[in-house]
């Protein structure tokens, strides 16, 4: 079936704005991640979600990340008021169950933010 | 916390040569261990992966044995291609913990030559 889509798979914004990334993960699974990839900071973990449960927000960097999930469907990260070091690669992934168990995540391609 | 520690590239080999990428980890509970590969101008994918000690991941060509006592999990691949340029990523999740959020090594850049 369909992969992990993201969109925009670009975002060119000046810096003081609002920013909306978009995941769509494979259809079935659960869990679902956002992380970030930046030439200073590797590849860092954000945000999880799994079902209905509360995320698990402890690698959002600061209160103008967040993100939200319906059910077990599309997520949306959104950045508040942009700053330069928000630039980076956001990378969504999937799993189909999430936790306690050893599972796999696919990841999508990524949307590259670049923040003037 | 949780940490991957792996070697830093770049590694620039010729074709057909021996490639070894070296992989370390801390973990307070027992992990499951990865590699993740990013070719140029592509996602993340996943390569290999181990559950539990001694296990043995493998896929084309590539090989990495999970070594609780050395806490290692070091990528092989005996004969390299140019088509295996790319950077790879040594990862480990923590399954006693809800989520099995990744924490990634710094990834490590190959470059095969002809």
């Amino acid at each position: 079936g369909a992969g992990v889509s993201q969109s925009p798979s670009n975002k060119v914004t000046e810096k003081g704005k609002d920013v909306e990334l978009r995941c769509d993960p494979i259809s079935g699974h659960t869990a679902l991640y956002w992380y970030r990839q930046s030439l200073g900071q590797g590849l860092e973990f954000l945000i999880y979600f799994q079902g209905n449960s509360a995320p698990d927000k402890s690698g959002l960097p600061s209160d103008r990340f967040s993100a939200e999930r319906t059910g077990e469907s599309v997520s949306t990260l959104t950045i508040q008021r942009t700053q330069q070091e928000d630039s980076a690669v956001y990378l969504c992934a999937s799993s189909r169950y999430g936790t306690l168990v050893p599972d796999t995540q696919y990841f999508g391609p990524g949307t590259r933010l670049t923040v003037l | 916390g949780n940490s991957v520690t792996q070697m830093e590239g770049p590694v620039t080999l010729s074709e057909e040569a021996f490639l070894t990428i070296n992989c370390t980890y801390t973990a307070t509970g027992y992990p499951s261990l990865f590699w993740y590969v990013q070719y140029p101008g592509e996602g993340l994918q996943l390569l290999l992966k181990a559950t539990k000690a001694d296990d043995k991941g493998s896929n084309k060509g590539f090989e990495a044995t999970y070594r609780k006592e050395t806490t290692s999990f070091h990528l092989e691949k005996g004969s390299v291609q140019v088509s295996d340029s790319a950077v790879y990523f040594c990862a480990l999740s923590d399954t006693e913990a809800a989520g099995n959020k990744l924490t990634f090594g710094g990834g490590t850049r190959v470059l095969v030559k002809p």
